[in-house]
């Protein structure tokens, strides 16, 4: 049981270059997550979704895009890179009705310059 | 706005001492509160969580102490040992897809 699986695991890119990172679980959770962690900052959440074909705008969205056209897969899209966006990204699942008891990704960490 | 505010920032511990970090919250409607545990190069792992209807937590060396009326809980690491040095989060979460928030992590190192 793989649980969730980030590639990804570490990225570079120039500034205005895109890339997509593919979170997949296995645990057949219906809520998906992606989170970005900067020092002193936290856990941020990015965007989320709460089943296949839906998304919805987290705390930091702007920059990037997703996508959950399968229900065990959760794509987040960095249209045009910018070093801003340097972090360390998590993906997390949950099952419906346990709110606080998230998975998460071992991260994938991504560096624009 | 914070809605989970976290202290401290770093922690220092000898090894076989008590880890002690505090959170606090606001919003009443918050009704679990966990606590994630991250290894350098991990992931955050759930690790022990309590529900505002008990005080008091323990699984093994780790406790959770709860304060209602004051809106406060916290982790306490007994006999702490260097395996357990990480980053801790603490969390609120109440129903709704996107009502978790964590704290702003707690780096914890304990020396031998």
């Amino acid at each position: 049981n793989a649980g969730v699986t980030q590639t990804p695991k570490f990225r570079v890119l120039k500034t205005g270059q895109s890339m997509t990172l593919l979170c997949a679980q296995d645990m057949n959770h219906e809520y998906m997550y992606w989170y970005r962690q900067d020092p002193g900052m936290g856990l941020r959440l990015i965007h989320y979704s709460v089943g296949e074909g839906t998304t919805a705008k987290g705390e930091v969205p702007d920059g990037y895009n997703v996508s959950r056209l399968k229900k065990q897969n959760f794509l987040l899209g960095l249209e045009s890179a910018a070093p801003s966006q340097t972090s360390v990204y998590f993906c997390a699942s949950r099952l419906l009705g346990l709110a606080g008891e998230l998975f998460f990704g071992e991260g994938s960490r991504l560096t624009v310059l | 706005q914070q809605q989970v505010k976290q202290s401290p920032q770093s922690l220092i511990v000898q090894k076989g001492g008590i880890s002690i970090i505090n959170c606090a919250y606001e919003n009443t409607a918050f009704d679990y509160f966990p606590w994630y545990q991250q290894f350098p190069g991990k992931g955050p792992a759930l690790l022990i969580a309590i529900r505002p209807d008990v005080s008091e937590k323990k699984e093994g060396r780790f406790t959770i102490s709860f304060n209602k009326s004051a809106k406060q809980f916290s982790l306490h690491i007994m006999d702490s040992q260097p395996g357990d040095s990480a980053t801790y989060f603490c969390a609120a979460s109440g129903s709704g897809a996107n009502n978790l928030f964590f704290g702003t992590g707690t780096r914890l190192t304990v020396i031998p």
